[in-house]
Order: C-alpha cells, then sequence, then structure tokens
C-alpha cells in the first residue's frame, strides 16, 4: 500500500467552479501536511501547508485536513485558468519521512 | 537568477551510457534531494543528503549514485542508463523545518534509447 494515495485526474471545470482536490495517507504518524503545485514545465511550488485538524485559508486556498480519517484536502474557490496545474499532496513526520502524492492535474476552462 | 539549477535541461543517451546530472543552488541552504517524476508515479526520492558530508538513499536509488561536491552542488550519476530510467528529473533544496518546505530546480528530461 502506497504511504500516500493521490486520485490522478485529470480534473477539468469551468472557469469560477469550487475545486476540491483530495489525498488519503495510510501512516498515523504524518504531522504536516502540504500542497505544492506545478505549472506545465516547472518544479513544484509550495502552496500551503497545515498542521492539526481543520481548516486553513489562503486567499482562494482552503486546505482542510482530517486525521481521524486520514484524509486531506485542498479547495479552491473561484477557480481561474491560471491554476490550471497540477497539485500535489506532500506530508511528513519525525522531519524529515516525507512522502508525495502522484499529483491531480486541473484544468480550468475559460 | 534561479536560485535552484539544473543542467542540462534536456539529454537524450543511448543504453549503457554514464550520465550526470547537475544541480547547484544559492539559496544557502544545506539540504538537497534528487527526485524523479514519472506519469501516474509522482515524486520518487532518489537519494537526498542532509550536509556535506550526510548521503541518504531514498525509495529508488538503485541504478544511481550521487555526489555532494559542496553545500551549493549535488550530482546525480546514472552508471549505465537504461530505458526504464527515462523520466523528469527534478533537485530541490531545504532548510531544516517543521514541514521542511523544498525549493525545486526547472527539472531536467532524460530520455534513454
Amino acid at each position: 500500500q502506497k504511504e500516500v494515495e493521490q486520485d490522478p485526474g485529470p480534473l477539468s471545470v469551468p472557469e469560477g467552479a469550487i475545486v476540491s482536490l483530495n489525498c488519503t495517507y495510510s501512516n498515523s504518524a504524518f504531522q504536516y501536511f502540504m500542497w505544492y503545485r506545478q505549472y506545465s514545465r516547472k518544479g513544484p511550488e509550495l502552496l500551503m501547508y497545515t498542521y492539526s485538524s481543520g481548516n486553513k485559508e489562503d486567499g482562494r486556498f482552503t486546505a482542510q485536513v482530517d486525521k481521524s480519517s486520514k484524509y486531506i484536502s485542498l479547495f479552491i474557490r473561484d477557480s481561474q485558468p491560471s491554476d490550471s496545474a497540477t497539485y500535489l499532496c506532500a506530508m511528513i513526520y519525525n522531519f524529515n519521512k516525507f512522502y508525495f502524492g502522484s499529483g491531480t492535474k486541473l484544468n480550468v476552462k475559460p | 537568477d534561479a536560485d535552484v539549477t539544473q543542467t542540462p535541461r534536456n539529454r537524450i543517451t543511448k543504453t549503457g551510457k554514464r550520465i550526470m546530472l547537475e544541480c547547484s543552488q544559492t539559496k544557502g541552504h544545506d539540504r538537497m534531494y534528487w527526485y524523479r517524476q514519472d506519469p501516474g508515479l509522482g515524486l520518487r526520492l532518489i537519494y537526498y543528503s542532509f550536509d556535506v558530508k550526510d548521503i541518504n538513499k531514498g525509495e529508488i536509488s538503485d541504478g544511481y549514485s550521487v555526489s555532494r561536491q559542496a553545500q551549493a552542488k549535488f550530482s546525480l550519476s546514472l552508471e549505465s542508463a537504461i530505458p526504464n530510467q527515462t523520466a523528469l528529473y527534478f533537485c530541490a533544496t531545504s532548510e531544516p523545518s517543521v514541514h521542511n518546505e523544498q525549493f525545486f530546480g526547472p527539472g531536467t528530461r532524460l530520455t534513454v534509447l
């Protein structure tokens, strides 16, 4: 079983839609949860990170963690064509045990 | 100027050849990483180094070796390239933190024929 599972998509939505991206994980030791965004032909960049269960907002983005279900989500409100990218979840424990999900490709159509 | 640079950006080689991919960083970070990215498999860690004297194998180190020449330089070698090593390779850096934010280079697209 993979440490982190993520639906690869692709996910195609119209501009303005609310997007939900999700990951599940198997190891309850994970402490920090991150979302990276990767544009085509670029390296990933950190978008958000969170520690505890609950929600964290940053503009149009909300990261949600449910440790009891081992499930994390990234919500994008009012999605824009510029949000079209691959989104990778990532998790870490013990400060040096980290894993990336396989990424979900998102396409926001104008 | 980019903080993390990778050379070459693209490389086509033949089976059995030795290949070196180079990574340089100006971020002053001690930690450096090499990943490969394949469709559907995401990012997989090949090797990582937490300082110049520290080298650790990642998830998929077989067929690869690394050299940490200085704090700013971390090279990945394929001793005898094979076609299933065709992938996008990323170098990344980080500094110690609870969430270990990593800063990625632009990637090297390697094709092994």
